[in-house]
């Protein structure tokens, strides 16, 4: 596709379900980053994936959270045992290159997460 | 201290004036820095990325970057109402572990007023 796209675009979830959320890079980008912004706040870093390196996982709030990548495309973030302030916007974005390059990065829509 | 810092707002300017938007980063070996403009309700779209020092132009935008000063900001001539939104400023990570993670500020809310 000609852009990120993620899905879904909202969740509501009861408090302990766990939840997926999928992301689909630009084709040919070889990075990809989960964000999460939570009301009128920035955005906090999750997970960057680039390439075939190991993931770096350290704006993983818990160990709740986990993602994977699969083939070098397509991004799953799991959220297990859902809590209120897991409430978020989560966004996902991918880039030509990774950090160190400079390579800016190409947001999706995100998927609004409601923990009731 | 916050890796990257912007005052949140809002800043509001009057229709065809400058809006001058500021961010300082804390990590000297940083690298890559870019703004970004994010719309309410929508994701962050990037308008601007700069490298060296100096400043660079696009249409009505200007980014400026210190390193010396660890200061970054842009500059928005002919302010259009169309313009209100929230800056991001972003910058890559540097020093010692480099991972060249992207650090993103809180932003600064710019309201143009017609």
């Amino acid at each position: 596709g000609a852009g990120v796209s993620q899905s879904p675009s909202n969740k509501v979830t009861e408090k302990g379900k766990d939840v997926e959320l999928r992301c689909d890079p630009i084709s040919g980008h070889t990075a990809l980053y989960w964000y999460r912004q939570s009301l009128g706040q920035g955005l906090e870093f999750l997970i960057y994936f680039q390439g075939n390196s190991a993931p770096d996982k350290s704006g993983l709030p818990s160990d709740r959270f986990s993602a994977e990548r699969t083939g070098g495309s397509v991004s799953t973030l799991t959220i297990q045992r859902t809590q209120q302030e897991d409430s978020a916007v989560y966004l996902c974005a991918s880039s030509l290159g990774g950090w160190g390059q400079g390579s800016p990065l190409h947001f999706g829509n995100g998927t609004r997460l409601t923990v009731t | 201290q916050k890796e990257v810092e912007q005052n949140s707002g809002p800043l509001s300017v009057p229709e065809g004036a400058i809006a001058s938007l500021n961010c300082t980063y804390s990590d000297r070996g940083s690298q890559s820095f870019f703004w970004y403009r994010q719309y309410s309700g929508k994701s962050p779209e990037l308008i601007m990325s700069i490298y060296s020092n100096g400043d660079k132009e696009d249409g009505r935008f200007t980014a400026q970057l210190n390193k010396a000063s660890q200061y970054v900001s842009l500059l928005i001539r002919d302010s259009q109402p169309s313009d209100s939104a929230t800056y991001l400023c972003a910058v890559s990570g540097g020093g010692s572990s480099n991972t060249g993670k992207l650090i993103f500020g809180q932003g600064t809310t710019l309201q143009v007023k017609p």
